[in-house]
C-alpha cells in the first residue's frame, strides 16, 4: 500500500498563533488531498480538498481565512491554521488517493492543542 | 460527504468471536472501504471494495459489496484482544473522474474481553 505522513504528529500553541500542518504522500504522487477534522470519539469531517497547481476547495461552513491549504507539489499538501484558537483544538488527519483514486490512504494525523 | 448509516455502534465481545458490522446507504457507491483506526493514530486501511457482489478477505476479515450497490458488511472472524479499536466504512462515487471525496459511517467501537 502507500504511505501518507504527517508533521508534526501533536503540537501545543499559544492562542492567536499561527501553525502549519503538512501532509505527505511518500511513495505516490497525489494530484489531490483531502483534509479531515475529528473530534473525540467522532467520525471524520471533511474540511477541504487540496488540489495541486490550484485553489482548494472547502466544505460548507469551514472558514478558507482561517484555515489555509497550499498543495505546493505532488507529493506534499500544508494546512495551516490561522490565527488559533482554542475550539480550534482537535485532530487534524489528512488522506491521498492512490491508484487513479478508488483507494484512500490517511496519514497518522496532528494533534493541535492550543491553549 | 454524506454521512453513512453503520451499526452496531459499539459492541463487547469474547476473544475467539466472529464480528460483523455492516454500513448502508441510500446512494449507489462505487467503491466501499474498510478502515480501523486505534485512539491517537489515523485510519488505516483493511479492505477496498471495488464491484457489487464482491467478496474480499484480508486475513481474520472478510468484507463485502452489497448487490445493489448500497451496502457493505465487515466481518471479523475469531477475535483478539488487538483487535480492539473503532471500525470505520466509507463510501466513495465519483461524480466526475477528479471526485474522489469519502462519505464516512459514524463508526464501531469494537472492545474485546479477555
Amino acid at each position: 500500500g502507500a504511505v501518507v505522513s504527517q508533521h508534526p504528529s501533536w503540537v501545543i500553541c499559544k492562542s492567536g498563533t499561527s501553525v502549519k500542518i503538512e501532509c505527505r504522500s511518500l511513495d505516490f504522487q497525489a494530484t489531490t488531498m483531502f483534509w479531515y477534522r475529528q473530534f473525540p470519539k467522532q467520525s471524520l469531517m471533511l474540511m477541504a480538498t487540496s488540489n495541486e497547481g490550484s485553489k482548494a476547495t472547502y466544505e460548507q461552513g469551514v472558514e478558507k481565512d482561517k484555515f489555509l491549504i497550499n498543495h505546493a507539489s505532488l507529493t506534499l499538501s500544508t494546512l495551516t491554521v490561522t490565527s488559533a484558537h482554542p475550539e480550534d483544538s482537535s485532530f487534524y488527519i489528512c488522506s491521498a488517493p492512490w491508484r487513479g483514486g478508488y483507494t484512500q490512504y490517511f496519514g497518522p494525523g496532528t494533534r493541535l492543542t492550543v491553549l | 460527504g454524506q454521512q453513512l448509516n453503520q451499526s452496531p455502534q459499539s459492541m463487547f465481545i469474547q476473544e475467539g468471536e466472529d464480528v460483523s458490522m455492516n454500513c448502508t446507504s441510500s446512494s449507489i457507491f462505487n467503491t466501499w472501504l474498510w478502515y480501523k483506526q486505534d485512539p491517537g493514530e489515523g485510519p488505516v486501511l483493511l479492505i477496498a471494495l471495488y464491484k457489487a457482489g464482491e467478496l474480499t478477505s484480508n486475513g481474520r476479515l472478510t468484507a463485502q459489496f452489497g448487490i445493489t450497490r448500497k451496502d457493505s458488511f465487515l466481518n471479523i472472524s475469531a477475535s483478539i484482544p488487538s483487535d480492539v479499536g473503532i471500525y470505520f466504512c466509507a463510501g466513495q462515487s465519483p461524480k466526475s473522474s477528479n471526485d474522489y471525496k469519502l462519505s464516512f459511517g459514524a463508526g464501531t467501537t469494537v472492545t474485546v474481553r479477555a
